[in-house]
């Protein structure tokens, strides 16, 4: 079936330019991630979706990131006025619900395939 | 202390042998706990899942957890040189999964 789709798979903009990140998720799944990857680097989380709210947007590095989701399905990340810091591989991950236990609900992952975001 | 710790290896391994990868985790009320793998240049993809204490086999993968002990491992059996990759351990804090940053291994023929 169909997967996590990201777009554009790759960006390359100027420095203080905005950009805007898509993630199509797997039907049906309730949960929806966003994070960055820089070169050689662990996962850093930034936003997370339940439907489409975001309780949890503890990890967005700063002001000029944004996150929304509409119809529990389609999130954009937006980065206003990119910095070459910025630079990095951005993965979105559809989740679903596998059990709920005494801390909260788990999710297993299933991530898209990233936008690569090159700041100039 | 970390959340998640892996050792970033490289882990080097002759083919056919066993690979053995271990994550230990700070955090005692933790329930669930993932292993992914992710080749280089690619993004993560989920390859085992446990919850209870004990061995889970999957085909040449097995997941070990002891909660007592706060470690999770991943064994490789028959490790071919497609099993070259990075592994990632999960382990949820409420919602949000806290990976480690990986352990790179590589099978050589």
């Amino acid at each position: 079936g169909a997967g996590v789709s990201q777009s554009p798979s790759n960006k390359v903009t100027e420095k203080g330019k905005d950009v805007e990140l898509r993630c199509d998720p797997i039907s049906g799944h309730t949960a929806l991630y966003w994070y960055r990857q820089s070169l050689g680097q662990g996962l850093e989380f930034l936003i997370y979706f339940q439907g489409n709210s975001a309780p949890d947007k503890s990890g967005l590095p700063s002001d000029r990131f944004s996150a929304e989701r509409t119809g529990g399905s389609v999130s954009t990340l937006t980065i206003q006025r990119t910095q070459q810091e910025d630079s990095a591989v951005y993965l979105c991950a559809s989740g679903v619900m596998i059990r709920s236990t005494r801390d909260g609900l788990s999710y297993e992952q299933y991530f898209g395939p990233g936008t690569r975001l090159t700041v100039t | 202390q970390k959340e998640v710790e892996q050792n970033s290896g490289p882990l080097s391994v002759p083919e056919g042998a066993i690979a053995s990868l271990n994550c230990t985790y700070s955090d005692r009320v933790s329930q669930s706990f993932f292993w992914y793998r992710q080749y280089s240049g690619k993004s993560p993809e989920l390859i085992m899942s446990i919850y209870s204490n004990g061995d889970k086999e999957d085909g040449r993968f097995t997941a070990q957890l002891n909660k007592a002990s706060q470690y999770v491992s991943l064994l490789i059996r028959d490790s071919q040189p497609s099993d070259s990759a990075t592994y990632l351990c999960a382990v949820p804090r409420s919602y949000i999964p806290t990976f480690g940053r990986g352990t790179s291994l590589i099978v050589h023929p």
